[in-house]
């Protein structure tokens, strides 16, 4: 069955850089979500989009922006980079009305910032 | 703030014994918990959940447990195999439809031959 892609799996930055990271969500799940998960924590909620729009909005910085497009892949672009956003970054992705909010994750993206 | 604990960073058990991860909330609002399985350099994968108006959810050899007057859940694995050895996370959200998960911290779990 298909999965959350997420590209690239590996990204190197220097601090001050900007980063895009790409999600492309399972076919004909509609919402996709961005998590940021630091070394020895839990996975923190940034940003989701439903249907193209911006749904919920967790913690994510004023230097990151997302948004999700017409073939609802979706990026998440972090400028002014900092040594603390070293991180994986996990996106998911589910579907409207599924019973318990099952989401989906892709592999991850980890981001290393020098 | 916390809002999802799961109280035991390591948990280690024999192969073909049962394992027993557990999972305390503190809001009344959480309507669905899901657990997810993660090994390293990998996402986060789904294994099976459980909404507020059950107290029991059974899928082959992993069974969730909720106790909503307690706000604790568990996850049982029975029998437990080695390839079960990972970090077992604890998420819980709101209500159905597109609303963000909140993890626990996590428990590794080792499961030797």
């Amino acid at each position: 069955a298909a999965g959350v892609i997420q590209s690239p799996r590996h990204l190197i930055k220097e601090k001050r850089e900007t980063a895009t990271l790409k999600c492309y969500p399972i076919p004909r799940h509609d919402t996709v979500y961005w998590y940021q998960q630091g070394p020895g924590q839990d996975p923190q909620f940034l940003i989701s989009f439903y249907e193209k729009m911006q749904s919920d909005k967790g913690s994510i910085p004023d230097r990151f922006s997302a948004q999700q497009f017409s073939d609802y892949h979706s990026e998440l672009n972090m400028s002014s980079l900092e040594l603390g956003d070293s991180a994986l970054y996990f996106c998911a992705s589910s579907q409207t009305g599924n019973s318990y909010n099952e989401q989906f994750f892709g592999p991850g993206t980890r981001l290393t910032v020098l | 703030d916390q809002q999802v604990k799961q109280n035991s960073p390591s948990l280690s058990v024999q192969e073909g014994r049962i394992s027993i991860l557990n999972c305390d909330y503190t809001n009344s609002m959480f309507d669905y918990f899901l657990w997810y399985k993660k090994y390293p350099a990998e996402g986060p994968t789904f294994l099976i959940s459980i909404s507020s108006i059950k107290d029991k959810n059974e899928d082959g050899r992993f069974t969730v447990f909720l106790n909503k007057s307690a706000k604790h859940l568990s996850l049982h694995i029975v029998p437990s195999q080695p390839g079960d050895s990972a970090v077992y996370f604890c998420a819980a959200s709101p209500n159905t439809g597109f609303q963000k998960l909140v993890f626990g911290t996590g428990t590794r779990l080792l499961v030797s031959p």
